[in-house]
């Protein structure tokens, strides 16, 4: 069955200060690695994308990686407003249409 | 705006009762998709259709639940004698479906229902 685990559940980061977030995931053949930021109140936004090992994408102070087990999140020199809930999801080829998704990182950015 | 629109945000019912949701795709997106997301947790996938099609359900989706896309535009999901475990927020998302992998999928804002 296929399954997605993020750590840690919550982070506490003074402004500027980088840091990882990790997604552990066992899939049945991966179709696409997904990572969304969720405010409270708020449907998930969309961040990438990742298809492949090796694959990076970045998108302002944030840069997503993939290995054959895991994604991290890597978010650097990071500003109150990137304080929300990051999650990741996973599609296999078990399944034509549904994403599995994690529990989530809640980051929160101090001032 | 043109991104995916849910109504009503926000529902306060009482046991037993009857509720409908309403989704508004993307407009060009032919896939659409329910999910549920309890406090502190990821969506869970409920539903899947394409075009007017419902493709996949999740074992999730009891038979108190019903969605439909009538149009294969907008789709609605119903929650029948509703309980207390049925609260939670419900998302909608869509995805163009155009390629063959089909993977961006893009959320409304939810439906937070509570029953009470």
């Amino acid at each position: 069955e296929d399954q997605v685990t993020q750590s840690p559940e919550a982070l506490r980061l003074q402004e500027g200060e980088s840091s990882s977030l990790n997604c552990s995931y066992t899939v049945s053949g991966l179709r696409g690695l997904f990572w969304y930021r969720q405010d409270p109140g708020k449907g998930p936004e969309f961040l990438f994308t990742l298809y492949s090992a090796g694959e990076e994408k970045e998108k302002e102070r944030l840069k997503a990686t993939l290995t054959k087990k895991e994604s991290f999140l890597h978010i650097t020199a990071p500003k109150p407003e990137d304080s929300a809930t990051y999650l990741c999801a996973v599609r296999g080829y078990s399944s034509a249409s549904k994403i599995i998704f994690g529990s989530g990182t809640r980051l929160s950015i101090r001032p | 705006d043109t991104g995916v629109s849910q109504d009503p945000r926000h529902k306060i019912t009482k046991r037993g009762q009857n509720v409908t949701f309403r989704c508004d795709p993307i407009s060009e997106h032919n896939r659409l998709y329910w999910y549920r997301q309890t406090l502190g947790q990821g969506p869970e996938f409920l539903t899947y259709f394409q075009n007017e099609a419902q493709l996949e359900k999740s074992r999730l989706l009891s038979d108190r639940f019903s969605a439909e896309r009538p149009k294969g535009s907008f789709s609605t999901l119903e929650i029948q004698r509703t309980e207390q475990g049925d609260s939670a927020m419900y998302l909608c998302a869509s995805s163009s479906g155009l390629r063959d992998l089909d993977n961006e999928q893009f959320f409304g804002p939810g439906t937070r229902l509570t029953v009470l």
